[in-house]
């Protein structure tokens, strides 16, 4: 069975500053997806970076980054020159064949004006 | 291009009651996911539905819960008989057709059901 490890379960950051929130995962599978799904107050639900196992150079979007270890099955998302708008729930998720989403608990992320 | 529809966007049962969900899915969209959320925790896969057929229900309670997704219409969770361990934000996410894995889960912004 796939798990997911959000140890964090509160972070705080100063705006502008980076933060990192870590994830480990387990899985039997070779093959998977990995994603960042932030939840603000409004609950929706939002996709952030996806990472495809397969690959090796880490995701990277505008401000968020991903450090993909798929050996230590670990996969932590980095918010460089954090905005108050970043403030939300962050879960991390996998998918692998069954198409499932298998969720973290989440981490709280608080930006500090 | 509108998004992940769901309605209502809350709902407050009796016990003993019955909850219907809805769901409608991005056009063009033909794969329809629905989770469930308890406060302070992450989401939990409940089933998965194509137009007309259940692929996978693993997530789902084998009691007083069902899920369709007709050929014409929304997507429908529903649960009979509910109880106050139902109270949850329920969440469907609806993916184009082709491979589910390589595709994005596009997320509703959920009904929060709330039993009395």
């Amino acid at each position: 069975a796939q798990t997911v490890t959000q140890s964090q379960p509160e972070m705080s950051v100063q705006e502008a500053e980076t933060v990192t929130l870590s994830c480990t995962y387990d899985t039997s599978e070779s093959d998977y997806y990995l994603f960042w799904y932030k939840q603000p107050p409004s609950r929706q639900m939002i996709l952030v970076i996806r990472q495809e196992a397969y690959k090796q150079q880490n995701a990277t979007e505008n401000r968020f980054s991903v450090n993909f270890q798929k050996a230590a099955k670990s996969f932590s998302l980095k918010i460089s020159d954090s905005q108050l708008g970043d403030a939300a729930m962050y879960f991390c998720a996998i998918m692998d064949s069954n198409y499932q989403l298998i969720w973290g608990a989440g981490t709280k992320l608080i930006i500090k004006p | 291009n509108a998004g992940v529809m769901q309605n209502p966007r809350h709902l407050v049962r009796r016990r003993g009651q019955e909850a219907r969900l809805r769901c409608s899915p991005m056009k063009g969209h033909s794969h329809v996911y629905w989770y469930r959320q308890l406060p302070e925790e992450g989401l939990k896969f409940m089933v998965y539905l194509q137009k007309e057929n259940i692929i996978d229900e693993s997530g789902m309670p084998k009691e007083r819960f069902s899920a369709e997704f007709p050929k014409e219409g929304p997507s429908i969770l529903r649960i009979q008989q509910v109880v106050r361990g139902d109270s949850a934000a329920y969440f469907c996410a609806s993916s184009p057709p082709g491979q589910p894995s390589y595709n994005e889960q596009f997320f509703g912004p959920g009904t929060r059901l709330t039993v009395l």
